[in-house]
């Protein structure tokens, strides 16, 4: 069972450029999310999808874009990464329902 | 402000020792309380807590919800080196699938 898988692991860029955090996941679970934790702040919701097509704002969605066009795949884009995005990223998901979240192992984004 | 805050941010403790973690939320229709515990990497579920007073309980870890005071415990008894990690609480709220995290408490067990 591979459950929540992010990619990659760990990721520098430079201000300025773009790129994409994969996540997928293999339970077929429709609710999926992006995080972000940082030291002190606890993890806050970037953009969440309740299902395949449909996406929405959490609470820091400024500077990230996502797309769902699958139920598996939530990829994460970062537009113009920016030093303030320095960060670790987890991707989660659940069968909806009010079921808890399942994690992935997270990607940590540093950019200079 | 903040919507669920966790106290102590910070506790260190000797094996063996019983300790107890608080979180109390203030939201909108609550639905549900959850806890998980992140050590190095992915924050992994321990409990959801729905209704007040029902203790849900792990070997040694239980936790226990009150919904009039809007506030919920972790208990680790017998404490142990490999209970050391940053254990958080979220609260979902409403009809939406959302989850807000407090800042986690920072748990580190001594032998």
């Amino acid at each position: 069972n591979a459950g929540v898988t992010q990619t990659p692991k760990f990721q520098v860029l430079k201000t300025g450029q773009s790129m994409t955090l994969q996540c997928a996941q293999d339970m077929n679970h429709e609710y999926m999310s992006w995080y972000r934790q940082d030291p002190g702040m606890g993890l806050r919701l970037i953009h969440y999808s309740v299902g395949a097509g449909i996406t929405d704002q959490g609470e820091v969605p400024n500077g990230y874009n996502v797309s769902r066009s699958t139920t598996e795949d939530f990829p994460l884009r970062l537009l113009s990464a920016a030093p303030s995005q320095t960060s670790v990223y987890f991707c989660a998901s659940s069968p909806g329902g009010a079921q808890p979240q399942h994690f992935g192992d997270g990607t940590r984004l540093s950019i200079l | 402000e903040d919507k669920v805050v966790q106290s102590p941010l910070s506790l260190v403790v000797h094996e063996g020792d019983t300790v107890t973690l608080n979180c109390s939320y203030e939201v909108t229709n609550f639905r549900s309380l959850l806890w998980y515990k992140q050590e190095k990497k992915a924050p992994t579920f321990l409990f959801m807590l729905t209704s007040s007073g029902i203790e849900k309980k792990s070997g040694r870890l239980s936790s226990i919800l009150d919904k009039k005071e809007l506030f919920s415990i972790l208990n680790i008894t017998a404490t142990q080196t490999g209970d050391s990690a940053v254990y958080l609480c979220a609260v979902g709220w409403g009809g939406s699938e959302k989850l807000v995290f407090g800042k986690g408490t920072k748990l580190t067990v001594n032998p």
